[in-house]
């Protein structure tokens, strides 16, 4: 499927455990993002890539790493994972024509750290 | 740090009625300006893109951005109860490729 897709959509893992988040496009976008959304924060970026092998930080990064070996593929991992990492987690990609640049979506994965 | 300001709501208009959503920036250099509707449990989806001074119509929405008050807004004409979900205002950053997001109105439409 064409877009943005992210897996797993579920996960509960527990305190101390590493966890992946994976991130797909199928668009060849150039930057790619991670969000995580927790109630009364809105939507905060944790890490940002502009291309393959160029990540950096975002305003949340503490407890995550990112890497981008591939332009398709953006993973987070969740190195020792706690429970105030328990949120909806996105990935984002941007597309940009001219002047404008639009953010897409993928569907989230729900994160439950127990 | 970007900030990008919403009333949290809830606002709560009845079924046909004009909603009005509002947004305020901090950073003068901003230059795109977006609203997202977030439906429970979805991820957000673009319906508004604003670049320039004035009002942006498309359908029943209407998007208005002043600059010089860094302000955007989103109207949302005949409401319809579909329209009930979380609205995200965001702000594209001075190099244009980071988005900073506000926390989100709630809107509910009252059949």
């Amino acid at each position: 499927d064409a877009g943005i897709t992210q897996s797993p959509r579920y996960k509960i893992t527990e305190t101390g455990r590493q966890v992946t988040l994976m991130c797909h496009q199928t668009w060849s976008h150039s930057y790619m993002f991670w969000y995580r959304q927790d109630l009364g924060h809105g939507l905060r970026l944790i890490y940002y890539s502009a291309a393959a092998d160029i990540t950096d930080k975002g305003e949340v990064p503490d407890g995550y790493v990112v890497s981008r070996s591939k332009t398709e593929n953006f993973p987070l991992t969740l190195e020792s994972a706690t429970r105030s990492q328990t949120s909806v987690y996105f990935c984002a990609s941007t597309a940009t024509q001219g002047m404008n640049t639009e953010a897409f979506f993928g569907q989230g994965t729900r994160l439950t750290v127990v | 740090q970007k900030e990008v300001e919403q009333n949290s709501g809830p606002l709560s208009v009845p079924e046909g009625a004009i909603a009005s959503l509002n947004c305020t920036y901090s950073d003068r250099v901003s230059q795109s300006f977006f609203w997202y509707r977030q439906y429970s449990g979805k991820s957000p989806e673009l319906i508004m893109s604003i670049y320039s001074n004035g009002d942006k119509e498309d359908g029943r929405f209407t998007a208005q951005l002043n600059k010089a008050s860094q302000y955007v807004s989103l109207l949302i004409r005949d409401s319809q109860p579909s329209d009930s979900a979380t609205y995200l205002c965001a702000v594209n950053s001075d190099t244009g490729n980071q988005f900073y997001f506000g926390t989100g109105t709630s809107l509910t439409v009252i059949p």
